[in-house]
């Protein structure tokens, strides 16, 4: 087990809708990673943050926001949801961010369906 | 622009058989290749790293910087192979992984 937590497992919820999907790193880990895995398209880097600071931005909608809280957990906010907003969302976590290439460890994804 | 491809989405063979899947990337500077696995209703875990050059599973792969290529090879496929698999570059600015599109493995027994 890598020790990323995400809750919850899986979310139900109509379009427009706004929901907040939640990360817990592994035990000693800074940096925390957001990915959506959707069938059009792939596994796509959404948005970094490490100690508490963003640090990178992919390919995340202005809807979507993320933030870190001090004790390291993250947040990722989804908000006037869409039906192509229906994807599995992963959270990864590695022990440093910047300049280093660390392993990253994911979580079990939280799936989301919007209906 | 960085980018990896991974031209297989299926890549199916008998138990015993060679296996080869393929990835091909993009990026100007010095890449950092990862391979990836998801096994069926598991969570991503890395599989191999280009700058361990380890053998993890009975897999390699191997960084051809003159053909862009990070290929994942095993001499012999085991049914328990069967998988997802998906190759990954890091920059190292911010080590985000750009995902290719992954490779279906199907061991057939």
């Amino acid at each position: 087990d890598s020790g990323v937590t995400q809750t919850p497992k899986h979310l139900i919820t109509a379009t427009g809708q706004r929901v907040t999907l939640r990360c817990s790193p592994r035990s000693g880990d800074l940096s925390v990673y957001w990915y959506q895995q959707s069938l059009d398209q792939g596994l796509q880097f959404l948005i970094q943050y490490y100690n508490g600071e963003e640090r990178a931005k992919g390919n995340i909608l202005e809807r979507f926001s993320a933030q870190q809280f001090p004790d390291l957990h993250s947040e990722l906010n989804l908000s006037s949801l869409e039906l192509g907003d229906s994807a599995l969302y992963f959270c990864a976590s590695s022990a440093l961010g910047a300049g280093q290439s660390y392993e990253q460890y994911f979580g079990p994804g939280t799936r989301l369906t919007v209906t | 622009a960085q980018r990896v491809t991974q031209p297989e989405k299926l890549l199916s063979v008998f138990k015993g058989a060679p296996v080869e899947l393929k990835c091909n990337y993009s990026y100007s500077g010095s890449p950092e290749l990862f391979w990836y696995v998801q096994y069926s209703r598991q969570r991503l875990q890395l599989l191999l790293r280009h700058i361990s050059r380890e053998s993890i599973k009975g897999f390699t792969a191997d960084l051809n910087k003159g053909e862009t290529s990070f290929h994942l090879k095993k001499p012999f496929a085991q049914e328990e192979d069967s998988a997802m698999y998906y190759c990954a570059l890091s920059t190292g600015a911010t080590n985000k992984l750009i995902f290719g599109t992954g490779t279906l493995l199907a061991v057939q027994p």
